[in-house]
């Protein structure tokens, strides 16, 4: 059974660096193919991808966001962490992980999401 | 540029059938796309992986209400004996070659 939790702050402050942790549990990130990924939601609005890590340590970043994300994996861990710095009160989202396959590149299970709130 | 367009809001009484459109942008209409389903104050719950051929994949648990099809740029998912925990927002995503992953709008479903 596939399970993903996100872990991390709940409200940082206008310029900070939010760091965020993918705990996950039921696959390996050292097995060929799997990869692991950032989703986000503002409030009241649509999900927006921000970054994914597959097994082989192949980064991919939202383009939009790219100067501002860093994803790392530590296997030995099963975790998954994403830093996004100079956060700003539109950063202010529900931060989800999810498992994806290279093969397939659907995020196909979820974590629960945390909520990030970003305030002076 | 990669697109995923849906109509905001859908609606149909309890025990019917809705069909829910997710359309991809001039020069993608081949693309293969995946459903995700949002439960109110709930994280997504993947649904199913959607051919341009309309062949679809389903997730882990996703009831036979639950079925895709496709016919050109559209991607449709189509909930037959609505039930009241359809009420959700309902996502298309896709993936593209250095545009990686992308979101449709979403639509919100409401059961009557």
């Amino acid at each position: 059974q596939i399970t993903l939790k996100e872990s991390g702050p709940t409200l940082v402050k206008p310029t900070q660096t939010l760091t965020l942790t993918c705990t996950f549990s039921g696959f390996s990130l050292s097995t060929s193919g799997v990869g692991v990924g950032w989703i986000r939601q503002p409030p009241g609005k649509a999900l927006e991808w921000l970054a994914l890590i597959y097994w082989d340590d192949d980064k991919r970043y939202s383009p939009s966001l790219k100067s501002r994300l860093t994803i790392t994996k530590d296997t030995s861990k099963n975790q998954v962490v994403l830093t996004m710095t100079n956060m700003d009160p539109v950063d202010t989202a529900t931060y989800y992980c999810a498992h994806s396959e290279y093969s397939s590149s659907d995020f196909d299970y979820w974590g629960q999401g945390t909520l990030v709130t970003v305030s002076s | 540029q990669l697109v995923l367009t849906q109509s905001p809001s859908a609606s149909a009484s309890l025990g019917a059938s809705v069909k829910l459109t997710c359309t991809l942008s001039s020069g993608h209409s081949s693309y293969a796309i995946a459903w995700h389903q949002q439960q109110p104050e709930k994280g997504p719950r993947y649904l199913m992986k959607l051919n341009s051929d309309g062949s679809h994949s389903k997730g882990d648990g996703i009831p036979d209400r639950f079925s895709g099809s496709s016919s050109g740029a559209e991607r449709y998912l189509t909930i037959s004996s609505l039930q009241s925990e359809d009420e959700a927002d309902y996502y298309c995503q896709t993936w593209g070659t250095g545009i990686h992953w992308v979101f449709g709008g979403g639509t919100k479903l409401t059961v009557l």
